[in-house]
Protein backbone atom coordinates (compact mmCIF):
# COMPACT_ATOMS: atom_id res chain seq x y z
CA UNK A 1 0.00 0.00 0.00
CA UNK A 2 1.06 3.72 -0.93
CA UNK A 3 1.84 5.73 2.21
CA UNK A 4 0.60 9.19 2.84
CA UNK A 5 1.79 11.62 0.25
CA UNK A 6 1.59 15.64 1.05
CA UNK A 7 2.03 18.15 -1.79
CA UNK A 8 3.99 20.50 -1.58
CA UNK A 9 6.91 19.62 0.13
CA UNK A 10 8.29 22.32 0.70
CA UNK A 11 6.84 26.13 0.46
CA UNK A 12 8.09 29.99 0.53
CA UNK A 13 5.07 31.79 1.14
CA UNK A 14 4.97 36.19 2.48
CA UNK A 15 2.75 37.68 5.27
CA UNK A 16 -0.48 38.15 4.25
CA UNK A 17 -0.85 35.43 1.66
CA UNK A 18 -2.72 32.28 1.85
CA UNK A 19 -1.48 28.78 1.58
CA UNK A 20 -3.61 25.21 0.60
CA UNK A 21 -1.63 22.05 1.71
CA UNK A 22 -2.81 18.91 0.37
CA UNK A 23 -2.37 15.31 1.94
CA UNK A 24 -3.70 11.69 0.38
CA UNK A 25 -4.03 9.27 3.47
CA UNK A 26 -3.45 5.16 2.59
CA UNK A 27 -6.29 3.31 0.34
CA UNK A 28 -8.97 2.71 2.73
CA UNK A 29 -8.20 5.50 6.05
CA UNK A 30 -10.97 7.90 6.49
CA UNK A 31 -9.53 9.76 9.16
CA UNK A 32 -7.22 12.26 8.62
CA UNK A 33 -5.46 14.48 10.66
CA UNK A 34 -3.13 17.50 10.96
CA UNK A 35 -0.09 18.52 12.91
CA UNK A 36 2.03 21.92 13.04
CA UNK A 37 5.37 20.89 14.19
CA UNK A 38 7.54 23.94 14.94
CA UNK A 39 11.28 23.75 17.45
CA UNK A 40 9.24 26.12 19.97
CA UNK A 41 5.88 24.34 20.31
CA UNK A 42 6.79 20.72 19.14
CA UNK A 43 3.51 18.68 17.44
CA UNK A 44 0.40 20.47 17.74
CA UNK A 45 -3.28 19.23 17.02
CA UNK A 46 -4.54 21.33 14.05
CA UNK A 47 -7.49 19.08 13.34
CA UNK A 48 -9.08 15.66 12.37
CA UNK A 49 -11.53 14.74 9.47
CA UNK A 50 -13.55 11.56 9.18
CA UNK A 51 -15.77 10.74 6.39
CA UNK A 52 -15.72 14.46 5.43
CA UNK A 53 -16.58 15.92 8.85
CA UNK A 54 -14.38 17.86 11.37
CA UNK A 55 -14.42 15.87 14.11
CA UNK A 56 -11.75 17.24 16.68
CA UNK A 57 -10.09 20.67 16.82
CA UNK A 58 -7.00 22.16 18.10
CA UNK A 59 -6.41 25.15 19.36
CA UNK A 60 -5.68 27.16 16.56
CA UNK A 61 -6.67 30.48 15.35
CA UNK A 62 -9.72 30.82 12.97
CA UNK A 63 -7.20 31.34 10.35
CA UNK A 64 -6.76 27.70 9.84
CA UNK A 65 -8.80 25.55 7.90
CA UNK A 66 -9.58 22.25 6.35
CA UNK A 67 -11.42 19.95 4.64
CA UNK A 68 -11.80 16.41 3.74
CA UNK A 69 -13.29 15.47 0.09
CA UNK A 70 -15.40 11.71 -0.72
CA UNK A 71 -12.27 10.28 -1.23
CA UNK A 72 -10.40 10.86 1.91
CA UNK A 73 -8.13 13.44 0.83
CA UNK A 74 -7.83 16.28 2.49
CA UNK A 75 -6.79 19.99 2.30
CA UNK A 76 -5.50 21.97 4.66
CA UNK A 77 -5.67 26.08 4.53
CA UNK A 78 -4.36 28.81 6.23
CA UNK A 79 -5.36 32.38 5.15
CA UNK A 80 -3.25 35.50 6.05
CA UNK A 81 -0.43 34.30 6.90
CA UNK A 82 1.99 35.16 9.74
CA UNK A 83 5.83 34.69 10.08
CA UNK A 84 4.82 32.39 13.04
CA UNK A 85 3.00 30.07 10.65
CA UNK A 86 6.21 28.48 9.24
CA UNK A 87 6.61 25.40 10.34
CA UNK A 88 6.24 21.70 9.15
CA UNK A 89 3.03 20.48 8.88
CA UNK A 90 2.30 16.88 9.17
CA UNK A 91 -0.68 14.54 8.18
CA UNK A 92 -1.53 11.30 9.31
CA UNK A 93 -4.16 8.49 8.76
CA UNK A 94 -5.85 6.09 10.00
CA UNK A 95 -8.66 3.49 9.20
CA UNK A 96 -11.12 5.00 12.35
CA UNK A 97 -9.11 7.76 14.02
CA UNK A 98 -8.20 5.71 17.09
CA UNK A 99 -5.72 3.54 16.33
CA UNK A 100 -2.19 4.09 15.09
CA UNK A 101 -1.62 7.29 12.91
CA UNK A 102 0.41 7.04 9.53
CA UNK A 103 2.23 10.10 8.98
CA UNK A 104 3.09 11.53 5.59
CA UNK A 105 6.63 13.67 5.18
CA UNK A 106 4.96 16.89 6.01
CA UNK A 107 4.74 19.96 3.95
CA UNK A 108 7.95 22.49 5.14
CA UNK A 109 6.37 26.14 4.97
CA UNK A 110 8.55 29.42 5.16
CA UNK A 111 6.67 32.85 5.75
CA UNK A 112 8.82 35.46 4.41
CA UNK B 1 -6.64 17.52 31.26
CA UNK B 2 -4.77 14.99 29.12
CA UNK B 3 -0.91 15.47 28.85
CA UNK B 4 2.27 13.81 27.64
CA UNK B 5 5.32 14.23 29.26
CA UNK B 6 8.77 13.40 27.91
CA UNK B 7 11.08 14.77 30.56
CA UNK B 8 14.40 14.65 28.93
CA UNK B 9 14.86 16.78 26.16
CA UNK B 10 18.36 15.25 24.96
CA UNK B 11 20.17 12.37 25.36
CA UNK B 12 23.68 11.24 24.67
CA UNK B 13 24.41 7.58 24.27
CA UNK B 14 27.36 5.71 22.90
CA UNK B 15 27.07 3.53 20.28
CA UNK B 16 26.53 -0.49 21.74
CA UNK B 17 25.08 0.92 25.06
CA UNK B 18 21.95 0.30 26.38
CA UNK B 19 19.07 3.27 26.00
CA UNK B 20 16.02 4.25 28.03
CA UNK B 21 13.28 7.24 26.85
CA UNK B 22 11.37 8.09 29.66
CA UNK B 23 7.65 8.73 28.85
CA UNK B 24 4.51 9.94 31.52
CA UNK B 25 0.73 11.08 30.90
CA UNK B 26 -2.15 12.03 32.33
CA UNK B 27 -5.30 10.58 31.11
CA UNK B 28 -8.02 9.35 33.37
CA UNK B 29 -8.49 5.72 31.88
CA UNK B 30 -5.56 3.30 29.88
CA UNK B 31 -4.83 5.22 26.67
CA UNK B 32 -3.32 3.78 23.98
CA UNK B 33 0.03 4.36 23.74
CA UNK B 34 2.46 5.23 21.09
CA UNK B 35 6.59 6.02 20.41
CA UNK B 36 6.98 7.41 16.70
CA UNK B 37 10.46 8.44 15.69
CA UNK B 38 11.74 11.14 13.42
CA UNK B 39 14.76 11.74 11.21
CA UNK B 40 15.71 15.12 10.11
CA UNK B 41 13.10 16.71 7.65
CA UNK B 42 11.45 13.50 7.88
CA UNK B 43 7.92 12.48 8.91
CA UNK B 44 7.25 10.13 12.06
CA UNK B 45 7.43 6.21 11.70
CA UNK B 46 5.86 4.03 14.23
CA UNK B 47 7.93 2.50 16.69
CA UNK B 48 5.34 0.55 18.85
CA UNK B 49 2.24 1.03 20.00
CA UNK B 50 -0.04 -0.67 23.66
CA UNK B 51 -3.90 -0.49 23.55
CA UNK B 52 -4.05 -3.60 25.72
CA UNK B 53 -2.61 -6.86 26.74
CA UNK B 54 1.26 -7.82 27.50
CA UNK B 55 2.27 -4.75 29.16
CA UNK B 56 5.47 -5.57 27.14
CA UNK B 57 5.11 -4.97 23.63
CA UNK B 58 7.69 -5.25 20.94
CA UNK B 59 8.40 -2.77 18.37
CA UNK B 60 10.85 -2.43 15.35
CA UNK B 61 14.46 -1.67 15.10
CA UNK B 62 15.14 -3.62 18.12
CA UNK B 63 12.68 -1.39 20.51
CA UNK B 64 10.41 -2.33 22.92
CA UNK B 65 8.04 -0.40 25.89
CA UNK B 66 6.81 -1.07 28.98
CA UNK B 67 3.25 0.10 30.08
CA UNK B 68 3.16 0.71 33.78
CA UNK B 69 -0.14 1.90 35.04
CA UNK B 70 0.43 2.50 38.42
CA UNK B 71 3.34 4.67 37.15
CA UNK B 72 1.63 6.30 33.94
CA UNK B 73 4.23 5.45 32.37
CA UNK B 74 5.36 3.85 28.75
CA UNK B 75 9.55 4.39 28.65
CA UNK B 76 11.02 2.97 25.38
CA UNK B 77 14.27 0.67 26.09
CA UNK B 78 17.15 -0.56 23.23
CA UNK B 79 19.58 -2.80 24.62
CA UNK B 80 21.86 -1.79 21.90
CA UNK B 81 21.77 1.54 20.28
CA UNK B 82 23.06 1.87 16.86
CA UNK B 83 24.34 4.89 15.10
CA UNK B 84 21.23 5.17 12.75
CA UNK B 85 19.03 5.61 15.73
CA UNK B 86 20.12 9.08 16.14
CA UNK B 87 17.08 10.78 15.50
CA UNK B 88 13.96 12.47 17.27
CA UNK B 89 11.46 10.13 19.78
CA UNK B 90 8.07 11.24 20.47
CA UNK B 91 5.33 9.53 22.77
CA UNK B 92 2.02 9.76 22.20
CA UNK B 93 -1.36 9.30 23.41
CA UNK B 94 -4.41 8.31 22.10
CA UNK B 95 -7.75 9.12 24.05
CA UNK B 96 -10.94 6.75 22.93
CA UNK B 97 -12.94 8.30 25.59
CA UNK B 98 -12.22 11.90 25.12
CA UNK B 99 -12.82 12.57 21.24
CA UNK B 100 -10.10 9.97 19.76
CA UNK B 101 -7.49 12.55 19.77
CA UNK B 102 -3.88 12.12 19.89
CA UNK B 103 -1.54 14.14 22.14
CA UNK B 104 2.17 13.93 21.79
CA UNK B 105 5.09 15.11 23.96
CA UNK B 106 7.61 17.50 22.83
CA UNK B 107 10.41 14.87 21.95
CA UNK B 108 13.55 13.81 23.10
CA UNK B 109 16.42 13.94 20.92
CA UNK B 110 18.91 11.12 20.58
CA UNK B 111 22.45 11.22 19.82
CA UNK B 112 25.14 8.54 19.66
CA UNK B 113 27.98 8.92 19.94
CA UNK B 114 30.87 6.25 18.57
Amino acid sequence: KAGVTQTPRYLIKTRGQQVTLSCSPISGHRSVSWYQQTPGQGLQFLFEYFSETQRNKGNFPGRFSGRQFSNSRSEMNVSTLELGDSALYLCASSNTGLETQYFGPGTRLLVL
Amino acid sequence: AQSVTQPDIHITVSEGASLELRCNYSYGATPYLFWYVQSPGQGLQLLLKYFSGDTLVQGIKGFEAEFKRSQSSFNLRKPSVHWSDAAEYFCAVGTPNTGNQFYFGTGTSLTVIP
